[in-house]
């Protein structure tokens, strides 16, 4: 089965960069979206298709995806960014799959 | 306005079958792009894709689940219904439809609803 690897927890300074990695045997040949979920409240969608911004997503958000690494980037960031973050990707044999999901502080 | 609710029992004994529905509005399960998921999360943990279904009947389901799981759809309610049979205390989480937005392969979900919460115990 196809499996998705997150840090568990990411810190940034306020107005910094944050990067956060999802890693995948060869998940530079599938497409990668990115959710954002504040405690208490359902996943929003930021990054969909490696580095398609959905309307209404700042874009301070941004994603890339090669070899066996994609990463979110957050640029700038802020404090209403704290939350938890999830990689999600379709495979053939697994079918839908997410990250364990990285906790985003900002210092 | 698109927007997605979840409804269903709050509470299931263990070894019932849970039953869930996702009444959706803002557009057409008879859209030909468009499609509905399932995912869930334990408390304070990941979230999990169970099922998705889409308008020609298309269905796939979480390869652990699927032995538990029926997804099925009534376009003239608007509603997806999701069934998990033997229920276990493990299956407490809230669950949560999307909407998935594009039929092309590489699937994603734009609109989630806000998640019912299930607690399995005796």
């Amino acid at each position: 089965s196809y499996e998705l690897t997150q840090p568990l927890s990411v810190s940034v300074a306020l107005g910094q960069t944050a990067r956060i990695t999802c890693g995948g045997n060869n998940i530079g040949s599938k497409n990668v979206h990115w959710y954002q979920q504040k405690p208490g409240q359902a996943p929003v969608l930021v990054i969909y298709r490696d580095s398609n911004r959905p309307s209404g997503i700042p874009e301070r958000f941004s994603g890339s995806n090669s070899g066996n690494t994609a990463t979110l980037t957050i640029s700038r960031a802020q404090a209403g960014d704290e939350a938890d973050y999830y990689c999600q990707v379709w495979d053939s044999s697994t079918a839908g799959v997410f990250g364990g999901g990285t906790k985003l502080t900002v210092l | 306005q698109v927007t997605l609710k979840e409804s269903g029992p709050v509470l299931v004994k263990p070894t019932e079958t849970l039953t869930l529905t996702c009444t959706v509005s803002g557009f057409s399960l008879s859209n030909a792009r468009m499609g509905v998921s399932w995912i869930r999360q334990p408390p304070g943990k990941a979230l999990e894709w169970l099922a998705h279904i889409f308008s020609n009947d298309e269905k796939s389901y979480s390869t652990s689940l699927k032995s538990r799981l029926t997804i099925s759809k009534d376009t003239s309610k608007s509603q997806v219904v999701l069934t998990m049979t033997n229920m276990d205390p493990v299956d407490t989480a809230t669950y949560y439809c999307a909407r998935i937005p594009s039929a092309v392969s590489g699937y994603y979900m734009d609109v989630w609803g806000k998640g019912t919460t299930v607690t399995v115990s005796s």
